[in-house]
């Protein structure tokens, strides 16, 4: 069954460090790769996406995402974290079943 | 604002009681899902419907739950008798599923259910 993982449920950072967020999904078709941000309170907001073509995608405020084929991931990175970056991240992935399967997020918490 | 439109925002409802939870997709899109988040865990999927067709109701509780969405109006999720467990907020969002689309889905801002 599809299904997607985020091994880090909580990270903590001082501003300006370097953030990576782990994602492996597990289904051997094609998928569409996602993050969504979700600051406290508020709904989802996708921050970026991989359908196909350049592995490494950019995203808003300054986010990035690396999709390895042969290693199931999607792993989110930032160079310098701010304390506004303080929220949960879920990776998500959309297979052959049409249903977004999400991860159970990582709760980043960034302190000046 | 095109985006998903959820309402209400904020629900409280006593134990027993019935809840509704209403969702506008973005114009144009025919492809509607729902996931429910529980305090401290992720997002869930629920169902996931196309006008007047329910495609995959595989995350949908067998009891007390139902969802529609009709040719006309907003995606309807409906519980009934609701238990103190049934509190948490349930994400609408919306696709084009089509070819020029992509499948991009777009969320709404959420309904926060509270039971009493």
């Amino acid at each position: 069954a599809q299904s997607v993982s985020q091994h880090n449920h909580h990270v903590i950072l001082s501003e300006a460090a370097s953030l990576e967020l782990g994602c492996n999904y597990s289904y051997g078709g094609t998928v569409n790769l996602f993050w969504y941000v979700q600051y406290p309170g508020q709904h989802l907001q996708l921050l970026l996406k991989y359908f196909s073509g350049d592995p490494l995608v950019k995203g808003i405020k300054g986010f990035e995402a690396e999709f390895i084929k042969s290693k199931f991931s999607f792993n989110l990175r930032k160079p310098s974290v701010q304390w506004s970056d303080t929220a949960e991240y879920f990776c998500a992935a959309l297979g052959g079943t049409d249903k977004l399967i999400f991860g159970t997020g990582t709760r980043l918490q960034v302190f000046p | 604002n095109a985006g998903v439109m959820q309402n209400p925002r904020h629900l409280v409802r006593r134990r027993g009681q019935e809840a509704r939870l209403r969702c506008s997709p973005v114009k144009g899109h025919s492809h509607v899902y729902w996931y429910r988040q529980l305090p401290e865990e992720g997002l869930k999927f629920m169902v996931y419907l196309q006008k007047e067709n329910i495609i995959d109701e595989s995350g949908m509780p067998k009891e007390r739950f139902s969802a529609e969405f009709p040719k006309e109006g907003p995606s309807i999720l409906r519980i009934q008798q609701v238990v103190r467990g049934d509190s948490a907020a349930y994400f609408c969002a919306s696709s084009p599923r089509s070819r020029n689309g992509g499948n991009t889905i777009y969320f709404g801002e959420g309904s926060w259910l509270t039971v009493v």
